[in-house]
């Protein structure tokens, strides 16, 4: 079992609407939860991360953290065509929070 | 403020050359981390380096592949007598002390190609 799941969709969705990304995990151990975009050819931008569980917003973006079920998710409201991009959730432990496991990324298309 | 400086964007070598990928990290940030992407694999963490320090090399490949970050000039990441497998992208991400792994910022990576 991979320590990080993540469906590779592809996801396409119409400009305006609500999208749900999701990752689950193995390792009970990690205590940093991240969520990257990456447009293609370029490098991973770090969207936003949080710590232990829990939710955290930052514009149309919403991060949420379920310890106990093992499970992640990005909420993006209001999707715009340039939303379109690979979602990388990344996970670390306490301690060696540098080490990221990464996801393989879900591919979202937003479609005008 | 620029960004992490990776150079070159794409490089090709011949089976059995040497690589040499480079990573400038941003202005006051002293950690760097090297990460590769293989296609349809998601990112994987190689090495951890502060200056002049490796700190964590633990998803480096036993042979072949070295990295160092000098007192001067940026990281380097080296693959030598590369081999068709070595073909991927490889990012480079570095954060400023205080903030870990957590806050990196990653450069637009160097796309290998083994012919």
């Amino acid at each position: 079992q991979k320590e990080v799941e993540q469906d590779p969709g592809p996801l396409s969705v119409p400009e305006g609407a609500i999208v749900s990304l999701n990752c689950t995990y193995s390792n009970s151990a990690f205590q940093y939860f991240m969520w990257y975009r990456q447009y293609s050819r370029k490098g991973p931008e770090l969207l936003m991360y949080t710590y232990s569980s829990g939710n955290k917003e930052d514009g149309r973006f919403t991060a949420q953290v379920d310890k106990s079920s093992k499970y992640i998710s990005l909420f993006i409201r209001d999707s715009q065509p340039s939303d379109s991009a690979t979602y990388l959730c990344a996970m670390s432990r306490a301690g060696s929070n540098y080490k990221l496991t990464f996801g393989k990324g879900t591919l979202l298309t937003v479609n005008p | 403020n620029a960004g992490v400086m990776q150079n070159p964007r794409h490089l090709v070598r011949r089976r059995g050359q040497e690589a040499r990928l480079r990573c400038s990290p941003m202005k006051g940030h002293s950690h760097v981390y090297w990460y590769r992407q293989l296609p349809e694999e998601g990112l994987k963490f190689m090495v951890y380096l502060q200056k002049e320090n490796i700190i964590d090399e633990s998803g480096m490949p036993k042979e072949r592949f070295s990295a160092e970050f000098p007192k001067e000039g940026p990281s380097i990441l080296r693959i030598q007598q590369v081999v068709r497998g070595d073909s991927a992208a490889y990012f480079c991400a570095s954060s400023p002390q205080t903030a870990g792994g957590v806050e990196a910022f990653f450069g637009q990576g160097t796309r290998l190609t083994v012919v």
